[in-house]
């Protein structure tokens, strides 16, 4: 059973557009919501989280919007730059010491961003 | 300095033949976790140590066993390796089970022939 549905799989966008990624969940018992960036031949690395009690978190040019009654979480990058061009997973966990940490990924997103 | 690092990057190995990978963490985190990427870049966890203790055992072949000498260090050893086992392997830290803030390593890829 997947547990974070992504999607689109792929996208491409144009240098200077936005890029968004959705991401819906089943468990309601996860209250941590981060994104992860991969390029090729790295591992992932944590881009910008989010925890259910507020409904956006911005970073410089990544925002995440999170709907808790719609389960559902989403990934604005603005204006979107060559040097994002990776791909993209959303991921789910219960926080706090006690629990396992075990992180939910979502299939992920390959972006492409034309110059 | 590396914060997670797996060696080898890349096992080339024949069906049937037993291997290793190797995963160390210099970030002082409690819990490491092995996940398994595969051809279509789905990550899946297989197991989580913490403080050496294992706290999640996914529904991995037997053929797969981890092993922890220290809370810096989690192993993987693979037993006779199947062509399904090709894949690319990573390694994570975090927090004590905290689940946020996972490092992870720049992985194994294991092609098994």
């Amino acid at each position: 059973q997947q547990q974070v549905k992504q999607s689109p799989q792929s996208l491409i966008v144009q240098k200077g557009g936005i890029s968004i990624i959705n991401c819906a969940y089943e468990n309601t018992a996860f209250d941590y919501f981060p994104w992860y960036q991969q390029f090729p031949g790295k591992g992932p690395a944590l881009l910008i989280a989010i925890r259910p009690d507020v409904s956006e978190k911005k970073e410089g040019r990544f925002t995440i919007s999170f709907n808790k009654s719609a389960k559902q979480f989403s990934l604005h990058i603005m204006d979107s730059q060559p040097g994002d061009s990776a791909t993209y997973f959303c991921a789910a966990a219960v926080f706090g010491s006690g629990n396992t940490g075990k992180l939910i990924f979502g299939q992920g997103t390959t972006l492409q961003v034309k110059p | 300095d590396t914060a997670v690092s797996q060696t080898p990057k890349y096992l080339v190995t024949q069906m049937g033949n037993d291997k290793s990978i190797k995963c160390e963490q210099n970030l002082g985190h409690d819990t490491m976790y092995w996940y398994k990427q595969d051809s279509k870049k789905f990550l899946k966890i297989m197991f989580s140590y913490n403080n050496k203790e294992l706290i999640i055992n996914e529904t991995v072949p037997n053929r797969f066993s981890p092993k922890s000498p220290d809370k810096a260090h989690l192993n993987l050893h693979i037993n006779s390796l199947e062509l399904g086992d090709s894949a690319v392997y990573f390694c994570a830290s975090s927090r004590a089970q905290a689940g946020d803030g996972y490092t992870f390593g720049s992985g194994t890829r294991l092609t098994v022939v």
